[in-house]
């Protein structure tokens, strides 16, 4: 099973900076099968990005994904005051189908 | 408008049981492999179980196989989740997602609480 170890487990920001997202796996994987989703409480899971730098539809330019192998970044360019949330990073596509990585709380500094 | 919605949890006692349904709307359902993923406290989000379009290949996660069932009415437009023999270690927040063409999971439900206690 691919283990994915996300860091850090908090980032304290400001609107308008620049965030940089990691998620390392345990072993290497096909890339084509690293997503990244936004998470808000009370709110459905957003997708957005799938094969590691595609992004999912309707997701602004700002998000972009990058990496292969075991490392994998998420960066948002310029934080909007609605990207404050939880970022998860997940594997999917082996066995188990999809393990996920433990998080990246954004939040406003 | 293109949504997932999921019903069915509640307070259950340990080895009880629970039926989920997933409602799902705006799109072609019979289409998607569909899912089933949990948030618990213990182990955070965890994918529980699949199903494509036909209900012919159905997997599990370790950890349900033999005590969950997954299955789908694409005449309903419905996913459904049995769970029984149901542990505390099961509590949790039950989503559907919907499954898209690169596998990724692009839709998905706000959730539906279970919780397994005495």
């Amino acid at each position: 099973e691919v283990v994915l170890t996300q860091s850090p487990g908090t980032l304290s920001l400001s609107p308008g900076e620049r965030a940089t997202l990691s998620c390392r796996a345990s072993q290497s994987f096909g890339s084509n099968y690293l997503a990244w989703y936004q998470c808000k409480q009370g709110q459905a899971p957003r997708l957005l990005i799938y094969g590691a730098s595609s992004r999912a539809t309707g997701i602004p330019d700002r998000f972009s994904g990058s990496g292969s192998g075991t490392h994998f970044t998420l960066t948002i360019s310029r934080l909007e005051p609605e990207d404050f949330a939880v970022y998860y990073c997940q594997q999917y596509g082996g066995s188990p189908l999809a393990t996920f990585g433990g998080g990246t709380k954004v939040e406003i500094k | 408008e293109v949504q997932l919605v999921e019903s069915g949890g509640n307070l259950v006692n340990p080895g009880g049981s629970l039926r989920l349904s997933c409602a799902a709307s705006g799109f072609t359902f019979s289409s998607y492999s569909m899912n089933w993923f949990r948030q618990t406290p213990g182990k955070g989000l965890e994918w529980v179980s699949h199903i494509v379009p036909s209900s012919d290949n159905i997997v599990y996660a370790d950890s349900v196989k033999g005590r969950f069932t997954i299955s789908r009415d694409n005449s309903k437009n419905s996913l459904n989740l049995q769970m029984n023999s149901l542990r505390v270690e099961d509590t949790g927040l039950y989503l559907c997602a919907r499954q898209e063409g690169h596998g990724a999971f692009d839709l998905w439900g706000q959730g539906t609480m279970v919780t397994v206690s005495s």
